[in-house]
């Protein structure tokens, strides 16, 4: 089991381009979400998906939008950069159960420059 | 809206000392907690989950306790090792009919100095 895989792991990009970021869960797991995590601070709640629909969403403008396929992987894309959105972009894969999330295991992050 | 804090934010110990890393919420109507260790420019690896209904949860040298009317955990690692050096950070989550987010601390950076 590869566990959670995430690419690229390294990113460059300059202000006002767009990027997409790829993660595919782990073995058995059905909802991807997605976090960023900021030097020094714990990693922040972006948008989480299963069955292939937007289920939660935190606090993150719309220029933050995602995808996940029939297979269960996903996609981060960010629009317009700023200089603000550079950070490590984290994803983490759980399995839904009638009463809530299980474990959730994190993949290695890409870590996104805004030049 | 919940918030996570761990305290302290840093913590330098010598190895084969005990030591406790504090987490504590605002909102104790959680469904699960989930404590991680992170490397530095890594991922997350997850070390203990306690389901709600859990007082504690142990695995190897490390056992952490949930005290949800208070809202409190914690993470009690026994003869800390240089190799235990990270951050650690802890996050709660909500039942998924209500918020299946995950809520973050900021972490508590450990050092075991050999």
């Amino acid at each position: 089991d590869a566990g959670v895989t995430q690419s690229p792991t390294h990113l460059i990009k300059t202000r006002g381009q767009q990027v997409t970021l790829r993660c595919s869960p782990k073995s058995g797991h059905d909802t991807v979400s997605w976090y960023q995590q900021a030097l020094g601070q714990g990693p922040q709640f972006i948008f989480q998906y299963y069955e292939e629909e937007e289920r939660q969403r935190g606090n993150f403008p719309d220029r933050f939008s995602g995808h996940q396929f029939p297979n269960y992987s996903s996609e981060l894309n960010v629009n317009a950069l700023l200089l603000g959105d550079s950070a490590l972009y984290l994803c983490a894969s759980s399995k839904r159960t009638s009463g809530g999330y299980n474990e959730q295991f994190f993949g290695p992050g890409t870590r996104l420059t805004v030049l | 809206k919940q918030e996570v804090t761990q305290i302290p934010a840093a913590l330098s110990v010598p190895e084969g000392e005990n030591l406790v890393l504090n987490c504590s919420f605002t909102d104790s109507a959680i469904y699960n907690l989930q404590w991680f260790r992170q490397d530095p420019g890594k991922g997350l690896t997850s070390l203990l989950l306690i389901q709600s209904s859990q007082r504690e949860q142990t695995s190897g040298r490390l056992n952490a306790s949930l005290d949800k009317s208070s809202g409190r955990s914690t993470l009690y690692i026994a003869a800390s090792q240089p190799g235990d050096s990270a951050t650690y950070l802890c996050a709660v989550s909500r039942k998924w009919t209500n918020a299946g987010k995950s809520t973050f601390g900021d972490g508590t950076t450990l050092t075991v100095k050999p």
